[in-house]
Formats: C-alpha cells, sequence, structure tokens
C-alpha cells in the first residue's frame, strides 16, 4: 500500500498523559499536513512541513502540541498532558508542493478519559 | 470570521435532483481550489480542482470566480451514492478546509 498511513487507528488515553501518534507519508510527497477533525466540522490545520521544516504552526494551538519530522519522511505529533478537549480524530496528509491536491491517511481517532 | 465559509446544510434532495454548493475564501492571495468529499467516519478524498475557467467531471461542475472570492459545485442527476459531506478546499501554501456541506439523496 503507497497511501498515507497512521498510527494508531484508535487511542483511549486517560487525562493528563502523553500520546505520540505516527504519519508516513506518500515517499515522493515533500509537503506533510496534520489536521484535526471533531463531529461536525471540517478538518481544522494543525501545522504543516516542507521536507523537515516546519513551516506553519496554528495559533490555535497549545503549547502542548508539537510536531517533527526530523528527515523529512515520517512525522509524529505529541500531545501532552491530555484534555478531555483533545479527544478528536487526527489527520494526516500528504502532497507533492505546495498547491497540489492532498491525500489523506485514514486518520488516528483519541479519545481522552 | 473563518477563511473558508460553506454553509453547513444538511441538503436532503430526491435521486436525480440537481443540487449546488457555494464557497467563500477571505484570503485573496489563495493559490489552488479543491472540493473533496468525505464519507462517514473516513478521511476527505478529492473529489475534483477547481480552475479559473470553470471546469467538468461528468455530473459534477466546479466555478471559481477569484473577484468574488467564491466557489461552487454543481451536481446534476444525483444519486444515492453521492451522500456524503462536501468540503470546499482552498490552497494559501497550506490546505485550509470549509466546515463541509452534507447531502443527503434520498429514493
Amino acid at each position: 500500500d503507497t497511501g498515507v498511513s497512521q498510527d494508531p487507528r484508535h487511542k483511549i488515553t486517560k487525562r493528563g498523559q502523553n500520546v505520540t501518534f505516527r504519519c508516513d507519508p506518500i515517499s515522493e510527497h515533500n509537503r506533510l499536513y496534520w489536521y484535526r477533525q471533531t463531529l461536525g466540522q471540517g478538518p481544522e490545520f494543525l501545522t504543516y512541513f516542507q521536507n523537515e521544516a516546519q513551516l506553519e504552526k496554528s495559533r490555535l494551538l497549545s503549547d502542548r502540541f508539537s510536531a517533527e519530522r526530523p528527515k523529512g519522511s515520517f512525522s509524529t505529533l505529541e500531545i501532552q498532558r491530555t484534555e478531555q478537549g483533545d479527544s478528536a480524530m487526527y489527520l494526516c496528509a500528504s502532497s507533492w508542493q505546495g498547491a497540489a491536491e492532498a491525500f489523506f491517511g485514514q486518520g488516528t481517532r483519541l479519545t481522552v478519559v | 470570521r473563518k477563511e473558508v465559509e460553506q454553509d453547513p446544510g444538511p441538503f436532503n434532495v430526491p435521486e436525480g435532483a440537481t443540487v449546488a454548493f457555494n464557497c467563500t475564501y477571505s484570503n485573496s492571495a489563495s493559490q489552488s481550489f479543491f472540493w473533496y468529499r468525505q464519507d462517514c467516519r473516513k478521511e476527505p478524498k478529492l473529489l475534483m480542482s477547481v480552475y479559473s475557467s470553470g471546469n467538468e467531471d461528468g455530473r459534477f461542475t466546479a466555478q471559481l470566480n477569484r473577484a468574488s472570492q467564491y466557489i461552487s459545485l454543481l451536481i446534476r442527476d444525483s444519486k444515492l451514492s453521492d451522500s456524503a459531506t462536501y468540503l470546499c478546499v482552498v490552497n494559501t501554501d497550506k490546505l485550509i478546509f470549509g466546515t463541509g456541506t452534507r447531502l443527503q439523496v434520498f429514493p
């Protein structure tokens, strides 16, 4: 399968715990995006990378969220000290260059209890 | 004000109907435009790109008006399988999504 893959698909965690999600983009894609989606809403932009450089992080994102793409391939999204409001679907997408269409992974569904 | 605004719907239409969705965006420097489709509990998938000259893909027609910062999607001869959420997407070097418009086609 050469699509975007995300791991894990589901994560249940207790409030206050740290969680880390992984995204493997399509191999030739240099752009990688992270989004968060809650029920009835469109995907909300979190951050994006061009190769290993993080170009922008949403102002809405607290300091508890951090993302990396150390070698310009896979990326990780970490949420520290999780809160119930962090419960959502976290989507990763990749594209070739900025103007091109993006392909999404199936997402990681996070539930904070 | 959100960067990309859509009517959330839902739009409930019978099979065979024509339905139109609209979208407005606030950033005049936006570079490219797309419509994505998202089925329930699935990831978004590209439906079609949107060009200034307008473009058509089978029963789907997309239009862009840069002066009015307005994008539209027209679906003709609706099928039951068209039931989904349609997301308007604007590229400002990053992809910004609208809330989505939910379409339900009934027999």
